[in-house]
C-alpha cells in the first residue's frame, strides 16, 4: 500500500494561473512533509518543507498542512512555463534512526503559455 | 548550485556485467542515500548511510552493494546486472535523518 498518495496524477494550467496539488498520508507516524520538484533530466529539488499545521508561504508557493487529516497541499500562484515539472510529496517520521523520506508517485504539472 | 555529484551520467551494459556508480557530496552532510527511479518515475530508497551505519531496504536484491570511503562519498556497485535494473539511480545527502534531501542529477543505467 502506498503510504503517500498524490493527486491529481497530471495537471494542466494556463500561464499565470493557480496550480493546486494534493497529498495524503496513510501513516499517522508521518509528521514531516516536503514538496520536491523534478525537471526532466535532473534530480528532484526540495521546494519547501512543512512540519506545523497551517500555511507556509515562500514566494509564489504556498503549502498547507492539516495534521489531523494528514493532508498537505501545494499551491502555485502565477504559474510559469518553467514550473512545468514533476512534483513529489514526501513524508517522514520525526527525527530518529528510522526517519527516512517516503515519496508519493508524483504529479506532472504542465503550464501552457 | 550542484553540490551532489554523480558519475557517469549514462551507462549502457549487457546482462550479467558488473557496474559501479560514483557519488560525492560537498555539503558536509553526515547522511547519504541511493534512490532508484524507475520508468514510471517512482522513487524508492535503496540504502542510507550515516556514521558508518548502513541501513538497507529489505527489497533490494543482494547484487546491489553500497561502498563508502568517507562521509562525503557513497558509491554503488551492481554485480551481474539484470534487465529490471534499468533505471535512473539518484544519490542524495542530508544533514541528518528527517532532513531535506539534496539530490544529484542521476545516473541512467540501461541493461541490454
Amino acid at each position: 500500500q502506498q503510504k503517500v498518495q498524490q493527486s491529481p496524477e497530471s495537471l494542466s494550467v494556463p500561464e499565470g494561473g493557480m496550480a493546486s496539488l494534493n497529498c495524503t498520508s496513510s501513516d499517522r507516524n508521518f509528521q514531516y512533509f516536503w514538496w520536491y520538484r523534478q525537471h526532466s533530466g535532473e534530480g528532484p529539488k526540495a521546494l519547501m518543507s512543512i512540519f506545523s499545521d497551517g500555511d507556509k508561504k515562500e514566494g509564489r508557493f504556498t503549502a498547507h498542512l492539516n495534521k489531523a487529516s494528514l493532508h498537505v497541499s501545494l499551491h502555485i500562484r502565477d504559474s510559469q512555463p518553467s514550473d512545468s515539472a514533476l512534483y513529489f510529496c514526501a513524508a517522514s517520521e520525526p527525527r530518529g534512526s528510522n526517519a527516512k523520506l517516503t515519496f508519493g508517485k508524483g504529479t506532472k504539472l504542465s503550464v501552457k503559455s | 548550485e550542484t553540490a551532489v555529484f554523480q558519475t557517469p551520467n549514462y551507462h549502457v551494459t549487457q546482462v550479467g556485467n558488473e557496474v559501479s556508480f560514483n557519488c560525492k557530496q560537498t555539503l558536509g552532510h553526515d547522511t547519504m542515500y541511493w534512490y532508484k527511479q524507475d520508468s514510471k518515475k517512482l522513487l524508492k530508497i535503496m540504502f542510507s548511510y550515516n556514521n558508518k551505519q548502513l541501513i538497507v531496504n529489505e527489497t533490494v536484491p543482494r547484487r546491489f552493494s553500497p561502498q563508502s570511503s568517507d562521509k562525503a562519498h557513497l558509491n554503488l556497485r551492481i554485480k551481474s546486472v539484470e534487465p529490471e535494473d534499468s533505471a535512473v539511480y539518484l544519490c542524495a545527502s542530508s544533514s541528518g535523518t528527517a532532513e531535506t534531501l539534496y539530490f544529484g542529477s542521476g545516473t541512467r543505467l540501461t541493461v541490454l
